[in-house]
């Protein structure tokens, strides 16, 4: 069983739209859960980063995490075509200082 | 956030030689990783970087192969040993920052082509 589990898309939706982005992990020590955004051709950046139960906003973006159910999950509202990416889910667990990586979702925001 | 250069940034090697990246960051870090990305695949764990020590491979990953070293806390290099078209990859230096959150960095990549 992989650690990061990630539908590899594509998932496309209209410009305008919500993406719903998914990720599933099979470790409950993780502690720490993050979604990266990585065009293509270039290093995976950072779009957010959640601990707790709940949601957590950043502008366009929403972070939901659910630790009962091993769930991550990302949405990004009014969505643009420069969203158009591979969104990477990754978790963490403190006392090992590592970072597993899902197989990513690409997104295609079409206008 | 740290600013991580990786150098080169893209090289084709021959068969059987070797190659060296190297990874500075711009602040000083607790921790640095190396990845592999394969063409349309997620980022693989390499190794964990120990300062002043010998690295921490990942299953599949050996010393021999993929020799690195940390002498401090701003510098890694990755050396992809005995070249073979397999080792085509994209190698990403990361690191995680002392203060803040426990959130990685990743550096622009080196693109390695084998011939």
């Amino acid at each position: 069983q992989k650690e990061v589990e990630q539908n590899s898309g594509p998932l496309s939706v209209p410009e305008g739209a919500i993406a719903s982005l998914n990720c599933t992990y099979s470790d409950r020590g993780s502690q720490s859960f993050f979604w990266y955004r990585q065009y293509s051709g270039k290093s995976p950046e950072l779009i957010m980063f959640i601990y707790s139960n709940g949601d957590k906003e950043d502008g366009r973006f929403t972070a939901q995490l659910n630790k009962a159910s091993q769930y991550v999950s990302l949405l990004i509202r009014d969505s643009q075509p420069s969203d158009s990416a591979t969104y990477l889910c990754a978790v963490n667990r403190y006392n090992f200082n590592k970072f597993y990586f899902g197989s990513g979702t690409k997104l295609n925001v079409k206008p | 956030s740290a600013v991580i250069s990786q150098k080169p940034s893209r090289d084709i090697c021959q068969r059987g030689t070797s190659l060296t990246i190297q990874c500075q960051v711009d602040s000083q870090v607790t921790m640095m990783f190396w990845y592999r990305q394969q063409p349309g695949q997620s980022l693989t764990l390499i190794a964990t970087a120990n300062q002043g020590s010998e690295a921490t491979y990942e299953s599949g990953f050996v010393i021999d192969k993929f020799p690195i070293s940390r002498p401090n806390l701003t510098f890694s290099t990755l050396t992809v040993s005995n070249m073979s078209p397999e080792d085509s990859s994209i190698y990403l230096c990361s690191a995680m920052e002392k203060s803040g959150a426990n959130v990685l960095t990743f550096g622009a990549g080196s693109r390695l082509t084998v011939l």
